[in-house]
């Protein structure tokens, strides 16, 4: 059963462009979404996150946007710049101190941003 | 950079030989987490830790353990490695307080 999906496996996208990355989820308990972007030969890299209580959170090219009703997140890129091309992994996590942290991710969706 | 490193980078190992990763920090963090990386599957949580010798299982923790006999180690080992477990394995650490964990560079295992 996956609770994190990525049903998108890839997107190409041309420089300058706005890239909008998807991710759903089924388990209403999630209150917590992080985006993370990799590399090939290297290990995942923490892009932004944003809590059940807030509807959008932006960090200079980057924002996303949660909605709760319909258990979904999406990642805007603006403008895409050819370095963005990477795999990029949406999370979710449970708050309280019993899920320790732990994190459930999609299946990760291939971002190419062509020149 | 979060000052962890994962021993080793790469490793091919026979069917039925047991394996140990080793995931090492440098910064004193409490919570540590072994992940698989597959294709289709993103990253898939094996085994956690809270603290010093406690542990706990993940999604996929059938044919692996794990220990972490001090703050700066947490081994993960394949006790009887089978192809199935030909992967990429990742280790990571959480900020107190936060729910970011970042990550070690990998291990990249195949099994023969």
């Amino acid at each position: 059963d996956q609770q994190v999906k990525q049903n998108s496996p890839s997107l190409s996208v041309q420089e300058g462009r706005i890239s909008i990355l998807n991710c759903d989820y089924t388990n209403s308990m999630f209150d917590y979404f992080l985006w993370y972007k990799k590399y090939p030969a290297e290990g995942p890299t923490f892009l932004i996150s944003i809590s059940s209580i807030k509807d959008k959170n932006e960090d200079g090219r980057f924002t996303v946007f949660l909605n709760k009703s319909a258990k979904h997140l999406s990642l805007h890129i603006v403008p895409s710049q050819p370095g963005d091309s990477a795999v990029y992994f949406c999370a979710a996590s449970i708050a309280g101190g019993t899920s320790y942290g732990k994190l459930t991710f999609g299946q990760g969706t291939i971002l190419t941003v062509h020149p | 950079d979060a000052g962890i490193t994962q021993s080793p980078r790469h490793k091919v190992t026979e069917t039925g030989t047991p394996v140990t990763l080793r995931c090492h920090q440098t910064e004193n963090h409490r919570y540590m987490y072994w992940y698989r990386q597959d294709p289709g599957h993103g990253l898939r949580l094996i085994h956690y830790s809270y603290g010093v010798k406690d542990t706990d299982k993940g999604e996929v923790s059938d044919g692996y353990s794990v220990s972490r006999s001090k703050t700066e180690d947490f081994l993960l080992t394949l006790e009887s490695a089978t192809s199935s477990q030909t992967s990429v394995y990742f280790c990571a650490i959480r900020l107190a307080a936060t729910y970011e964990q970042y990550f070690g560079p990998g291990t990249r295992l195949t099994v023969t």
